[in-house]
């Protein structure tokens, strides 16, 4: 199986700083990533797909980078609704694996 | 717009089968190359992903609950089902439902079920 390490497990930033969460992949997965976001009691909403393809109405301030191992997931300017925890999960194996996620709040 | 949406008994007892059902609406369950599946988050957890569906009826299993996990599919309801057996405690979660699509996996999720297994 596949194992997705994501760095910080939380993070701390303030209204338009600009945020980075790292993801790794225990093995190559070539750009079979995507990042997610999800708030208390909701669903993860998918925002980047296929390491740096940002999804449909998804606000532009949020990207992805990376392929093989080692990804980035960027927010340009925090904004107060962007407080929710993140993940990355890699779908270039079965059985499908996710980050432990990352928790973001204001400081 | 598709949409998802979980249903079934939010209270198990130990050693019983947790059953929940998939409705999807907004689109035909059969269009499309798309894989249906199941997703599960236990109390301020992460996510591990139960298994999938095909509407051909071809599964993939988690190996972590392959012993214990179902999952079928009835196209002429639009749905699909998560039967897992033997619960424990540690089985008490968030179910999801969500679509694994050929281009973008997990695009669509239901909003989740909370089921607890206790006597």
């Amino acid at each position: 199986d596949i194992q997705m390490t994501q760095s910080p497990s939380s993070l701390s930033a303030s209204v338009g700083d600009r945020v980075t969460i790292t993801c790794q992949a225990s093995q190559d997965i070539s750009n079979y990533l995507n990042w997610y976001q999800q708030k208390p009691g909701k669903a993860p909403k998918l925002l980047i797909y296929d390491a740096s393809n940002l999804e449909t109405g998804v606000p532009s301030r949020f990207s992805g980078s990376g392929s093989g191992t080692d990804f980035t997931f960027t927010i340009s300017s925090l904004q107060p609704e962007d407080i929710a925890t993140y993940y990355c999960q890699q779908y270039d194996n079965l059985p499908y694996s996710f980050g432990q996620g990352t928790k973001l709040e204001i400081k | 717009q598709v949409q998802l949406q979980e249903s079934g008994p939010g209270l198990v007892k130990p050693s019983q089968t947790l059953s929940l059902t998939c409705t999807v609406s907004g689109g035909s369950i059969s269009s499309g190359s798309y894989y249906w599946s199941w997703i599960r988050q236990p109390a301020g957890k992460g996510l591990e992903w139960i298994g999938r569906i095909y509407t051909s009826g071809s599964t993939n299993y988690n190996p972590s609950l392959k012993s214990r996990v179902t999952i079928s599919v009835d196209t002429s309801k639009n749905q699909f089902s998560l039967k897992l057996s033997s619960v424990t405690a540690a089985d008490t979660a968030v179910y999801y439902c969500a679509r694994d699509g050929p281009t973008t996996v997990f695009d669509y999720w239901g909003q989740g079920t909370l089921v607890t297994v206790s006597s």
